[in-house]
């Protein structure tokens, strides 16, 4: 069936560090792909997509590339900020609904 | 304009209690969806309704219902709770169905906070 895969966190990062949080598919046809963020005592807002394969999808500094050979669609951002900490999702849109992943905890400290 | 309002934000049950949450959608807004959210699972869909009717429906037993009224309003129901019932449940808010999932622009409510002892 379809489902994401994210990696588990929580991801611990000093300031100006490098960030990936890696996301794999599994999905029938070529579905969106999105990234979802989180933060403290909010309620999740789209951080980016990307509606095809090759796509690249960017946002306040982060990226994603849809990646169909590899059905992955990778979360990267050069430098991380202590105001990045959150929870970021992975999600694919299948029917009328967003299939998410388990979440991804960022932590970054100064 | 407003966002997102779901009520209670937070509540504490106990097992074989029954619970109703809230959630009043973005004004214009006639398609709302509910997601459940633990640590171990993530998001979970849970259902959708658009002009009353529900479309979609995920994997979730028959204790979990939901409502739409006329007003775009919804409320979901969780009956003989369980522990395994403590989720953050959240409110999605798009147009129509069909464009927010495609585009990914939903919006999100702060959930309420369910916890059942």
């Amino acid at each position: 069936g379809n489902s994401v895969t994210q990696m588990e966190g929580p991801v611990t990062l000093s300031e100006e560090a490098f960030l990936t949080i890696n996301c794999t598919y599994t999905a029938t046809g070529y579905p969106s792909l999105f990234w979802y963020v989180q933060y403290p005592g909010e309620g999740l807002q789209l951080l980016l997509k990307a509606t095809k394969a090759d796509d690249k999808g960017s946002n306040k500094g982060f990226e994603a590339t849809y990646r169909k050979e590899t059905t992955s669609f990778h979360l990267e951002k050069g430098s991380v900020q202590v105001s990045d900490s959150a929870v970021y999702f992975c999600a694919l849109a299948f029917t009328d609904k967003l299939i998410f992943g388990t979440g991804t905890r960022l932590q970054v400290f100064p | 304009k407003a966002g997102v309002t779901q009520t209670p934000r937070y509540l504490i049950k106990t097992r074989g209690q029954q619970v109703t949450l809230s959630c009043s959608p973005i004004s214009g807004h006639r398609s709302v969806s509910w997601y459940q959210q633990t640590p171990g699972q993530g998001l979970q869909f849970l259902f959708e309704y658009f002009s009353e009717t529900q479309r979609n429906k995920g994997n979730f037993p028959g204790r979990f219902s939901g409502r739409q009224f006329s007003n775009s309003r919804s409320e979901m129901n969780v009956s003989t709770l369980e522990l395994g019932d403590s989720a953050l449940y959240l409110c999605v808010s798009s147009p129509i169905p069909q464009r927010g999932v495609n585009t990914g622009e939903l919006f999100f409510g702060e959930g309420s906070r369910l916890t059942v002892l």
